[in-house]
C-alpha cells in the first residue's frame, strides 16, 4: 500500500539559510500534519491542514511557514536556520481530522 | 489541553521475559489512544490503536494494550520479547472528536525498550 512521502530524506544547512520540506500524503487523504523530533525528544506537533486550510496550530516557530496545495502534498518552509532547528521533521496524513494519523519516514535537517 | 505520561524512560528485559511500559494520560475530552514503535534511526510505526469497543487491543507481532479508563490508562505489556523488540515506544492521544478544535497527537517522552540476549 502507498505510504506518505517526504523529501528530501536528510538535508545538511547553515546556520541562517532556508530549507523546504515536501510530504505527499497516502492517495485521497486530505490532511496533513506536520511534527518535529528534536534529538532524544518526544515528537512535537507543528502544525496541520485539512482540505488545504490550516486546521490547527502548535509551537511552530514564526520562522516557519506551510502550506498545502491543490493536490494535497504540503511543503514546510523554514527561514533563517538555527542549529536547534537540527531534528527529525516527520510528515503524517489522515481521512479527515482526528482519526488514525499514518506517518512518512522523516526529513532528517542538521543545521551547521 | 491533553497530556501524556511515560513513567519510564528506559526499560531493560531479558530476551523471553515479559514486560509492560506504562502509559497515563489526561484529557478533558475523551481520547484515541495510540502505541507508537520507532527503530533506531527510523520513523514512527504504529503499532496497535484504541478507538472504541474492546478496551484490550492487540497488534499482529505479540504486544497488547488495555485501556483503563477509571485510571487514565494504556498500559503496554508483551508476555515473551525478543530481541528485535529493541525500539523507543511512545504512547500518544489525540481529541476523539474534531468537534474538540485540535486534531494534533499528543505524545509522552517515550520509553526506551532494551532487550538484552
Amino acid at each position: 500500500a502507498a505510504g506518505v512521502i517526504q523529501s528530501p530524506r536528510h538535508l545538511i544547512k547553515e546556520k541562517r539559510e532556508t530549507a523546504t520540506l515536501k510530504c505527499y500524503p497516502i492517495p485521497r487523504h486530505d490532511t496533513v500534519y506536520w511534527y518535529q523530533q528534536g534529538p532524544g525528544q518526544d515528537p512535537q506537533f507543528l502544525i496541520s491542514f485539512y482540505e488545504k486550510m490550516q486546521s490547527d496550530k502548535g509551537s511552530i516557530p514564526d520562522r516557519f511557514s506551510a502550506q498545502q496545495f491543490s493536490d494535497y502534498h504540503s511543503e514546510l518552509n523554514m527561514s533563517s536556520l538555527e542549529l536547534g532547528d537540527s531534528a527529525l521533521y516527520f510528515c503524517a496524513s489522515s481521512l479527515g481530522a482526528s482519526n488514525e494519523q499514518f506517518f512518512g519516514p522523516g526529513t532528517r535537517l542538521t543545521v551547521l | 489541553a491533553q497530556s501524556v505520561t511515560q513513567l519510564d524512560s528506559q526499560v531493560p528485559v531479558f530476551e523471553e521475559a515479559p514486560v509492560e511500559l506504562r502509559c497515563n494520560y489526561s484529557s478533558s475530552v475523551s481520547v484515541y489512544l495510540f502505541w507508537y514503535v520507532q527503530y533506531p534511526n527510523q520513523g514512527l510505526q504504529l503499532l496497535l490503536k484504541y478507538l472504541s469497543g474492546s478496551t484490550l487491543v492487540e497488534s499482529i507481532n505479540g504486544f497488547e494494550a488495555e485501556f483503563n479508563k477509571s485510571q487514565t490508562s494504556f498500559h503496554l505489556r508483551k508476555p515473551s520479547v525478543h530481541i528485535s523488540d529493541t525500539a523507543e515506544y511512545f504512547c500518544a492521544v489525540i481529541p476523539s472528536y474534531s468537534g474538540a478544535g485540535s486534531y494534533q497527537l499528543t505524545f509522552g517522552k517515550g520509553t526506551k525498550l532494551s532487550v538484552i540476549p
